[in-house]
């Protein structure tokens, strides 16, 4: 299956700060991934579907403002969680389809745990 | 996407067969069933899908029904490090939401 990686894989930054997230496809090239967030001992919630040269789509009550996602090549998707709070400590995972997945089969990055103090 | 409903949480002992049942009743006729897995801390991992028939790979069996309103996925022999939540969904795009899932644990 496909290769799908995150960097950093973890992260502890002070509140007010903004912190980058990378999503890069190893071995495909993926013109959409999507972005979710998952707090502890919840399921995975989806924020945002990240279209290569254009901008997201956000989910219904995801500030796009807050969480800017860019995905300038077809290799690589960022999110960037600006001024950063206590309450945005979560796990973050981006995923995407593969360019030989089939039936919308979807390929995991390890995931993002990002604590705000 | 359609509703699916799991059960919170089974136990099943090492070497067993583990069934794990999924509702969805309100599924349309496009909608695939797709199995996830997450292992604590880590990324979902792809299991399984299908659309009307049985499907069989490596990792696990899908059983649905002829009406299409409930699955089962089946992992024929559980070992330990197969431990995680298992979410079923429905869906027939790219998009996937994830429901509350199954806490499978497995003992020695």
């Amino acid at each position: 299956g496909a290769v799908v990686s995150q960097h950093p894989s973890w992260v502890i930054c002070k509140s007010g700060t903004s912190v980058k997230i990378e999503c890069r496809s190893l071995d495909f090239q993926a013109t959409t991934m999507f972005w979710y967030r998952q707090f502890p001992k919840q399921s995975l919630m989806l924020m945002a579907t990240s279209n290569e040269g254009s901008k997201a789509t956000y989910e219904q009550g995801v500030e796009k403002d807050k969480f800017l996602i860019n995905h300038a090549s077809l290799t690589l998707s960022t999110l960037t969680v600006t001024s950063a709070h206590p309450e945005d400590s979560s796990f973050y995972i981006c995923s995407s389809g593969g360019d030989t997945s089939t039936d919308n089969e979807q390929f995991f990055g390890p995931g993002t745990r990002l604590t705000v103090l | 996407d359609a509703k699916t409903t799991q059960p919170p949480s089974m136990d099943c002992a090492e070497g067993r067969a583990a069934n794990l049942p999924c509702n969805h009743s309100t599924i349309s006729g496009n909608e695939y069933v797709y199995w996830y897995r997450q292992i604590h801390s880590q990324g979902p991992q792809y299991i399984i899908h299908g659309l009307k028939n049985n499907e069989t790979n490596e990792m696990a069996s899908l059983i649905i029904t002829e009406d299409r309103k409930s699955s089962t996925l089946i992992l024929p022999h559980a070992t330990l490090r197969d431990t995680a939540v298992y979410y079923c969904i429905a869906s027939n795009t790219d998009k996937l939401i994830f429901g509350t899932g199954t806490r499978l644990q497995v003992f020695p």
